[in-house]
């Protein structure tokens, strides 16, 4: 069953702490993304991964940093940097890199600060 | 700064009604365009995607594109309860980036 699964579903951190939210996907796609979802706003890109090793920063990409070491995965940090980083966190996949294509979500991850 | 724009709602409308969404985006160079419904606390999921002008229909749904003018809508025909959610209209603009919209709150009355 092909999907993108992301880890945890919440997540609470503490002040001044690092977090790593996972992302990795089964459907053999090139491309990778990470948005963040604040209420009533629209999805925001932070970073997105064309291929192995490569990776672009979005928008708003100040406080996070990400790897992508394998096609299947792509995780997110929150670094003590993101000064407001609660907000619903979201993966997404496409199948070819070299044009715009149709973006999969994973589930999500919900991240508080305490 | 690359645009989409929604009226972000809550448009209501009673069930077996038709529902009409409606998007504007800014850049003329845009070149695909997508529908995504998201239920509230889930992640956004493809309902349509449209790339020529005109009108694409999928079941109860119709994508309705005008490049001339910048605009693109979805209807839901014989709305149903379970159509209620947040509709994100996206807009790819030719590079690697999709711009999203903020979303239209759908409410279908039973």
């Amino acid at each position: 069953d092909g999907g993108i699964t992301q880890s945890p579903k919440y997540l609470f951190r503490k002040e001044g702490q690092n977090v790593t939210l996972s992302c990795e996907q089964n459907l053999n796609h090139d491309a990778m993304y990470w948005y963040r979802q604040d209420p009533g706003q629209g999805l925001r890109l932070i970073y997105y991964s064309q291929i192995v090793n490569d990776f672009q920063k979005g928008d708003i990409a100040e406080g996070y940093s990400v790897s992508r070491e394998k096609k299947e995965s792509f995780p997110l940090t929150v670094t003590s940097a993101q000064k407001n980083p609660t907000a619903f966190y979201l993966c997404a996949s496409s199948i070819e890199s070299r044009k715009t294509d149709t973006q999969y979500f994973g589930p999500g991850t919900r991240l508080t600060v305490l | 700064q690359k645009e989409v724009e929604q009226n972000s709602g809550p448009l209501s409308v009673p069930e077996g009604a038709i529902a009409s969404l409606n998007c504007t985006y800014s850049d003329r160079g845009s070149q695909s365009f997508f529908w995504y419904r998201q239920y509230s606390g889930k992640s956004p999921e493809l309902i349509m995607s449209i790339y020529s002008n005109g009108d694409k229909e999928d079941g109860r749904f119709t994508a309705q594109l005008n490049k001339a003018s910048q605009y693109v809508s979805l209807l839901i025909r014989d709305s149903q309860p379970s159509d209620s959610a947040t509709y994100l209209c996206a807009v790819a603009t030719g590079g690697f980036k999709t711009i999203f919209g903020a979303g239209t709150r759908l409410f279908v009355k039973a």
